[in-house]
């Protein structure tokens, strides 16, 4: 298995609304990524977890709460968000270790779009 | 940080043609890897080629190739007989030997194909 898969494509909400972004491999990465993405532009990231553990998060508002519960998952809860907060959300994974064989494998994205 | 910088917001290429995309980064560490990656529209983000900062020879991969000149901090992207399955956008990104989990990405060069 040489996936990442990213649930759900696509999610419409409201600006009081609930809702998780859900993420999986089964490649044993240790190492697991939130990344936000605009349209044609480049993926910002958001936050790192580095064997379950979190271990960058880059200054992002708290109504984005990230979330590992084991090596293979990554949730990334979504609460009160503002329409600005609209975009491609990138789950990425990598194995855990400074070598050449580190490198991003990325799922396909959840659109998300807030009214 | 680093800044990874691609000065082709946009580039076009005649099918079977070969094109060169532009990367420049900026880093006082010497020992780092590099990275194409490519996102087709609406389509998942995959690495087209890496390439190791103290190997001296370029890294290929089928039709792709790269133009590392280390001390210039320059890494360029070709691609040969261009085919419209290369319509994409695509990202360099840097990383260090020493952090491994930050990875800096340039801001993108769409590349169209022209049949």
């Amino acid at each position: 298995d040489t996936e990442v898969t990213q649930t759900p494509k696509h999610l419409v909400m409201g600006m009081t609304n609930k809702k998780s972004l859900k993420c999986e491999q089964h490649m044993g990465h240790r190492a697991m990524y939130w990344y936000k993405q605009k349209a044609k532009k480049p993926p910002e990231l958001m936050f790192v977890y580095s064997y379950e553990k979190l271990s960058i998060n880059e200054s992002v508002p708290s109504r984005f709460s990230p979330e590992c519960p084991n090596s293979s998952l990554l949730n990334l809860h979504l609460h009160a968000l503002q329409p600005e907060d609209s975009a491609l959300y990138l789950c990425a994974s990598s194995r855990q270790q400074a070598g050449g064989a580190n490198v991003l494998t990325f799922g396909a994205g959840s659109r998300l779009t807030v009214l | 940080a680093q800044t990874v910088t691609q000065s082709q917001p946009e580039m076009s290429v005649q099918e079977a043609e070969t094109v060169t995309l532009s990367c420049t980064y900026d880093t006082s560490e010497s020992d780092y890897y590099l990275f194409w990656y490519k996102q087709p529209p609406s389509r998942q983000m995959i690495l087209v080629i890496r390439q190791e900062a103290y190997k001296q020879q370029n890294a290929t991969e089928n039709r792709f190739s790269v133009n590392f000149q280390k001390a210039a901090k320059s890494f360029s992207l070709k691609i040969s007989d261009s085919q419209l399955g290369d319509a994409a956008m695509y990202f360099c990104a840097y990383r260090s030997a020493n952090t491994g989990n930050q990875f800096y990405f340039g801001t993108g060069t769409s590349l169209t194909v022209i049949p």
